[in-house]
């Protein structure tokens, strides 16, 4: 069975720019989270996305967004791009939504902007 | 609000000698409680996990952690560590609804000395 795929592995962009990053779950997982981890920060929770809706937001502006398809894949949109948006960028899914569901994460985009 | 602290930013241990990392929650009521890893340049992936029952909990890879509600804590621990435990290891609390996300400490980085 497939893991949860991230792309692109890495992403150089310029302050101003708009950064797309991508992931597939589990195939029949229908929850997508996406982590921000800078250096020093440990993970912080950006979106959560269950069934094609925003189920939950982290403590981030609104210029960090997303969506989620039919196919349960998931897109992070982060527009006008800081220096300090630069971080690892973790997609993990679950089962179904919740706590009580493990969540199972790809290896990260590692974003960095100049 | 749910909250977790890992005081330790870095710790060295022997191989061989015995771990224990500390974790530390805030939560109202009982949590589900998780360890994870992150070995370097990969996502995490999940060591054990507590939800309610037996309070000392045994995971992959030769690992355990006890939650104990008085002190809000819940510790890992591994009798005999081996050079390929280096890594990054995050403790995380969930809440038992289906809304719940799950929030990550900040990590604790451990080095093997060999």
């Amino acid at each position: 069975e497939a893991g949860v795929t991230q792309s692109p592995t890495h992403l150089i962009k310029t302050r101003g720019q708009q950064a797309t990053l991508r992931c597939s779950p589990i195939s029949g997982h229908t929850s997508v989270y996406w982590y921000q981890q800078a250096l020093g920060l440990g993970l912080q929770f950006l979106l959560w996305y269950d069934e094609g809706e925003e189920r939950n937001r982290g403590n981030f502006p609104p210029r960090f967004s997303g969506r989620q398809f039919p196919n349960y894949s998931s897109e992070l949109n982060v527009n006008a791009l800081e220096l300090e948006d630069s971080a690892l960028y973790l997609c993990a899914s679950s089962l179904a939504p919740g706590a009580s569901y493990e969540q199972y994460f790809g290896p990260g985009t590692r974003l960095t902007v100049t | 609000a749910q909250s977790v602290t890992q005081p330790d930013i870095h710790i060295t241990v022997s191989e061989g000698a015995s771990l224990e990392l500390r974790c530390n929650y805030s939560y109202g009521a009982t949590p589900y409680l998780f360890w994870y890893v992150q070995s370097p340049g990969q996502g995490l992936q999940l060591l054990l996990k507590y939800f309610s029952g037996d309070t000392l909990v045994q995971g992959i890879k030769g690992f355990e952690a006890e939650f104990k509600r008085s002190q809000s804590s819940f510790n890992l621990r591994k009798p005999s560590v081996h050079w390929s435990d280096a890594a990054e290891y995050f403790c995380a609390v969930g809440a038992k609804s289906s809304a719940s996300k799950i929030i990550f400490g900040s990590g604790t980085r451990l080095s093997i000395r060999p």
